[in-house]
């Protein structure tokens, strides 16, 4: 099984809203990242943890909280977002966070705030 | 981690080799080159990744030059499911560096019947 899932596929939610992203991976990978793509632009990294740890942070705003209760699971807890946020939210993992292996990414959550 | 260019657009004949070309003049020697791809409305995937020598997978074939500044994906018989934006990227890739992607602008592909 090499599927990273993303749920729910679409979101809206308003600016006062607090909603999450969950994302899953049951290939025993140890690093799962948290990228944000806003339209026609690449991906940009947000977040990555490393066994459950939080190793990287790139300046996210705190309106964006990650969090990874256990290996296989990662969310992104969001609160009080403004409409700039709209953006697709892609999950990744790869086997390890120092190795140097290929990540595989999940579909992504299309989110629209209003 | 080194930067890339790539051209913006390129189109390509359905059953003939898309040759992707991606300039990286300043790579270092502990760094690799790696691309990615992604189809609309959908997260991307790896494709390949090489040092110095050519290497070839189910998927692609990646051709490094011997002065490794510039490489170029083949994709040997472009399909209409092969359109995708494709990201060439280059990162070191050892134990002591972070496994963390940074996308440039890609290449937007798309094949004609």
């Amino acid at each position: 099984d090499t599927e990273v899932t993303q749920t729910p596929k679409h979101l809206v939610m308003g600016m006062t809203n607090k909603k999450s992203l969950k994302c899953e991976q049951h290939m025993g990978h140890r690093a799962m990242y948290w990228y944000k793509q806003k339209a026609k632009k690449p991906p940009e990294l947000m977040f990555v943890y490393s066994y459950e740890k939080l190793s990287i942070n790139e300046s996210v705003p705190s309106r964006f909280s990650p969090e990874c209760p256990n290996s296989s699971l990662l969310n992104l807890h969001l609160h009080a977002l403004q409409p700039e946020d709209s953006a697709l939210y892609l999950c990744a993992s790869s086997p390890s966070l120092e190795a140097p292996y290929e990540q595989y990414f999940g579909p992504g959550t299309r989110l629209t705030v209003t | 981690d080194a930067k890339t260019t790539q051209p913006p657009s390129m189109d390509c004949a359905e059953g003939r080799a898309a040759n992707l070309p991606c300039n990286h003049s300043t790579i270092s020697g502990n760094e690799y080159v790696y691309w990615y791809r992604q189809i609309h409305s959908q997260g991307p995937q790896y494709i390949i990744h090489g040092l110095k020598n050519n290497e070839t997978n189910e998927m692609a074939s990646l051709i490094i030059t011997e002065d490794r500044k510039s490489s170029t994906l083949i994709l040997p018989h472009a399909t209409l499911r092969d359109t995708a934006v494709y990201y060439c990227i280059v990162r070191v890739a050892s134990k002591a560096a972070v496994n963390k992607l940074t996308f440039g602008g890609g290449t937007r592909v798309l094949v004609k019947p």
